[in-house]
């Protein structure tokens, strides 16, 4: 089975400048998650969906980050315009729902982004 | 709130030493603990995982206790292997609010040969 996708692996771009990542999950994981690791953090929350629906973006800066999930199914991350700071690998993850969700998470090889 | 502290790495072993990295938290609820590991260059994996107080969660030769008295869940192994060399990330998951995972900061693990 395969597991979590993520593209691209690495990107680098000045800042000013747009970045979008892209997530595909385990087949039939309803619950997707986008984290944000900092060099020598753990992953932070930045939005968590089920299905199409964020039901969490708390901890997302909407004031130049956006996601989105059409169909429920892949996922897009934005950033724009990038800034210096949000230089981080971004990761995905994903989850089934119901029963079979024990709290286990499923990380992709996660997306590692350089703003210069 | 919720949140999870680990101890500071590196830590630098030799091989078939003992380790334990010591992890504790702090949750208004029951939540579950876990342990994820991420070997470089790869993701974070799951390692091992308990639900609910006195469970032992274990894997791969690793082994962690859910201690409610002391809201601890250190990990341990009795000797490890220049292979084990990763990055390992104690996390808690609250039920509430659709299983929200905090994580710590990480210990980065060196074995040497």
């Amino acid at each position: 089975e395969a597991g979590v996708v993520q593209s691209p692996r690495y990107k680098i771009i000045e800042k000013k400048q747009p970045v979008a990542f892209w997530c595909n999950p385990i087949s039939g994981h309803n619950t997707l998650y986008w984290y944000l690791q900092n060099l020598g953090q753990g992953p932070e929350l930045l939005i968590r969906y089920e299905n199409e629906e964020a039901v969490d973006d708390s901890q997302l800066p909407k004031d130049r980050f956006s996601a989105e999930r059409l169909k429920g199914v892949d996922s897009t991350l934005k950033i724009q315009p990038a800034e210096l700071g949000d230089s981080a690998v971004y990761l995905c993850a994903s989850s089934p729902r119901g029963t079979a969700n024990t709290g286990e998470l499923f990380f992709g090889e996660g997306s590692r982004l350089t703003v210069l | 709130g919720n949140s999870v502290t680990q101890m500071e790495g590196p830590v630098t072993l030799s091989e078939e030493a003992f380790l334990t990295i010591n992890c504790t938290y702090t949750a208004t609820g029951y939540p579950s603990l876990f342990w994820y590991v991420q070997y470089p260059g790869e993701g974070l994996q799951l390692l091992l995982k308990a639900t609910k107080a006195d469970d032992k969660g274990s894997n791969k030769g690793f082994e962690a206790t859910y201690r409610k008295e002391t809201t601890s869940f250190h990990l341990e192994k009795g000797s490890v292997q220049v292979s084990d060399s990763a990055v390992y990330f104690c996390a808690l998951s609250d039920l509430t609010g659709g299983f929200k995972t905090i994580f710590g900061a990480g210990t980065r693990l060196f074995v040497k040969a």
